[in-house]
């Protein structure tokens, strides 16, 4: 079936420098993303979302990208901080289906 | 945002035995969604359960072993029945409100 995949399970980064989140998706017909943070026993909560008309979304310290020629997706986070450790998620609706599919995650660790 | 509440937040149940989980919103949403989240693991969705309507299950899920009511706009229960230690995962409710979709805290089941 379709999927939604990201390429590092891990992410290691030091506090106050910048993260970088990709994933890849394999639906061409999908038409929305989003980007979850799910920190340790807690509901993922979303964080930003875009879509398939829009190569650029930024928010609060985030910006995520779109590359569709190559399925491609990825969420920045400027000047991450502590409170940034968490699984981040991207998920992907596709053309008319309510449904979200969900890649594997990204465990992003800061370090002091 | 839409709020969203789960019960019990976890529980520990011996195999054979069921459970059976409540969400609740603090607003009135068509749809919603059962998730599964085993350790470690990424998101899938079990069954999507519209008010008025039998929930739709998704490959690998039946309505024997997780049977879902909708009785209203606001509130759901998914029931995990004749439990095995497989079954051991976090259950997640979720709803779609707004053209977003929202997660509950989760209920953590441990199977003994």
């Amino acid at each position: 079936g379709e999927s939604v995949g990201l390429h590092l399970p891990t992410l290691s980064v030091q506090e106050g420098d910048n993260s970088i989140i990709n994933c890849a998706y394999s639906n061409s017909a999908s038409d929305y993303f989003i980007w979850y943070k799910q920190e340790s026993g807690k509901g993922p909560q979303f964080i930003i979302d875009i879509r398939s008309n829009m190569d650029k979304r930024q928010g609060q310290r985030v910006t995520v990208l779109l590359n569709k020629t190559v399925k491609h997706l990825s969420l920045q986070i400027a000047a991450t901080q502590p409170g940034d450790s968490a699984v981040y998620f991207c998920a992907e609706r596709g053309g008319n289906d309510y449904k979200l599919s969900f890649g594997a995650g990204t465990t992003v660790t800061v370090r002091a | 945002s839409a709020v969203i509440s789960q019960k019990p937040s976890r529980d520990i149940c011996q195999r054979g035995t069921s459970l059976t989980i409540q969400c609740q919103v603090d607003s009135q949403v068509t749809m919603m969604f059962w998730y599964r989240q085993q350790p470690g693991q990424s998101l899938t969705l079990i069954a999507t359960a519209n008010q008025g309507s039998e929930a739709t299950y998704e490959s690998g899920f039946v309505i024997d072993k997780f049977p879902i009511s909708r009785p209203n706009l606001t509130f759901s229960t998914l029931t995990v029945s004749n439990m095995s230690p497989e079954d051991s995962s976090i259950y997640l409710c979720s709803v779609r409100w707004k053209g977003e979709q929202y997660f509950g805290p989760g209920t953590r089941l441990t199977v003994t």
